[in-house]
């Protein structure tokens, strides 16, 4: 139990479009998910809150124009980075908690702007 | 404000040789503190959920123990297969995860 899906698992990007992130619980209803970004040889660093059916809460630091965040369902969470530059390169993962299993973690998706 | 410190960064180890990961945490109100392993381009995958000082859990190789300062990930006759990133982390006061650098893991046979 407690599945997190998350699609896709890599994509390439020009530079200046927008990509689509999608985040989906599985066998259980998520009312919050995370979204980590992840650097080369470096921890998650949490970007933001998306709770369902409000709007997301983000970190310091973390521009909320850039990277949209949509939790329109108790499912799904969607992560949107528009107008990408090479400098967002990254792995981006989500998180929800699940009372029976803690924390659960997609597997993350490798997003490289050219 | 919180704050999860890992040590060491890295960690090279024959096959059978037997060590301990450290976790130092510091938290307003512990809720629990959650290891982690992630292998590379994977998302972390849940190893254990420690909650009060003196908790021990084992799975396989692997037990974790807690005191009221740091947690120990001890790795007992370790085998390559057990390579990867071991994380510990804690969650902030807005529920979310924060992570350790982490300690990754090298056993060689």
């Amino acid at each position: 139990g407690a599945v997190v899906s998350q699609h896709p698992s890599r994509v390439i990007c020009k530079s200046g479009t927008s990509v689509k992130i999608e985040c989906r619980s599985l066998d259980f209803q998520a009312t919050t998910m995370f979204w980590y970004r992840q650097f080369p040889k470096q921890s998650l660093m949490l970007m933001a809150t998306s709770n369902e059916g409000s709007k997301a809460t983000y970190e310091q630091g973390v521009e909320k124009d850039k990277f949209l965040i949509n939790h329109a369902s108790l499912t799904l969470s969607t992560l949107t980075v528009t107008s990408a530059h090479p400098e967002d390169s990254s792995f981006y993962i989500c998180s929800a908690e699940q009372s029976d299993y803690g924390y659960t973690f997609g597997s993350g998706t490798r997003l490289t702007v050219v | 404000e919180d704050q999860v410190t890992q040590s060491p960064e890295a960690l090279r180890l024959q096959e059978g040789e037997s060590s301990s990961l450290n976790c130092s945490y510091t938290v307003s109100g512990l809720r629990g503190l959650f290891w982690y392993r992630q292998d590379p381009g994977k998302g972390p995958e849940f190893l254990f959920t420690l909650y009060s000082a003196g908790e021990e859990k084992e799975k396989e190789r692997l037990k974790a123990t807690l005191t009221k300062k740091e947690s120990f990930l001890h790795i007992t006759a370790p085998k390559p297969e057990d390579s990867a990133t071991y994380l510990c982390a804690v969650p902030q006061a807005g529920t979310a995860l924060i992570f350790g650098k982490g300690t990754t893991l090298s056993v060689s046979s």
